[in-house]
């Protein structure tokens, strides 16, 4: 089974719209963490946010949002005010447990914003 | 220093040579990690180092041999490749705790003809 999925190959939204990218995971473990990571087509791989299973609250980072839903196992991306840098390949990520050095990533959501 | 380098950001490599890549970091991680990604995949976990140690190996082939000389640096050696290897290598590095991201470096775009 997928640990992490990301449903949406591609997304298009318009410059200074709002848009979320979807992501849901699969694990056991009561400890983990989830990742988003941004990257341009140059392939450098960018940060963006961490949530954390213990976190009651939804991380924000800027223009960044993740919209946690524990029950659902769903750790969508919210982008604000889309700009048309932020046209990109999006991945979602989960360390499990205590493995700390170990990324499981999603298959990617292509994002374009046009003017 | 809030970055990971990597050289050369290009290679083209005959099944026969011998070449490497090259990582750095002074960020003071613990951790540093060799990513292989093919074009529109999700990198692919190959290697892991901590603390100058090898923690990960991913059933990688015995072509691909990590070394980490000291806690700034992380080489990938290459040998008798094959043209499937071709893909783009990242690598990255961490604090390796619970809540810390990953930072990538921009990766070396590497064809084996």
């Amino acid at each position: 089974a997928q640990k992490i999925t990301q449903t949406q190959p591609g997304m298009f939204v318009q410059e200074k719209e709002a848009v979320t990218l979807d992501c849901t995971y699969d694990t056991s473990d009561p400890s983990y963490g989830l990742f988003w990571y941004k990257q341009p087509s140059s392939g450098e791989m960018i940060f963006l946010i961490y949530q954390g299973s213990y976190d009651q609250q939804n991380a924000t980072e800027g223009r960044y949002s993740l919209n946690f839903q524990k029950a659902r196992k769903s750790a969508n991306l919210v982008i604000s005010a889309s700009q048309l840098g932020d046209s990109a390949m999006y991945f979602c990520a989960m360390r499990e447990g205590g493995n700390t050095d170990k990324l499981i990533f999603g298959t990617g959501t292509r994002l374009q914003v046009f003017p | 220093d809030t970055e990971v380098t990597q050289t050369p950001k290009h290679l083209v490599m005959g099944m026969t040579n011998k070449k490497s890549l090259k990582c750095e970091q002074h960020m003071g991680h613990r951790a540093m990690y060799w990513y292989k990604q093919k074009a529109k995949k999700p990198p692919e976990l190959m290697f892991v180092y901590s603390y100058e140690k090898l923690s990960i190996n991913e059933s990688v082939p015995s072509r691909f041999s990590p070394e980490c000389p000291n806690s700034s640096l992380l080489n990938l050696h290459l040998h008798a490749l094959q043209p499937e290897d071709s893909a783009l290598y990242l690598c990255a590095s961490s604090q390796g705790m619970e809540n810390n991201e990953q930072f990538f470096g921009p990766g070396t775009r590497l064809t084996v003809l």
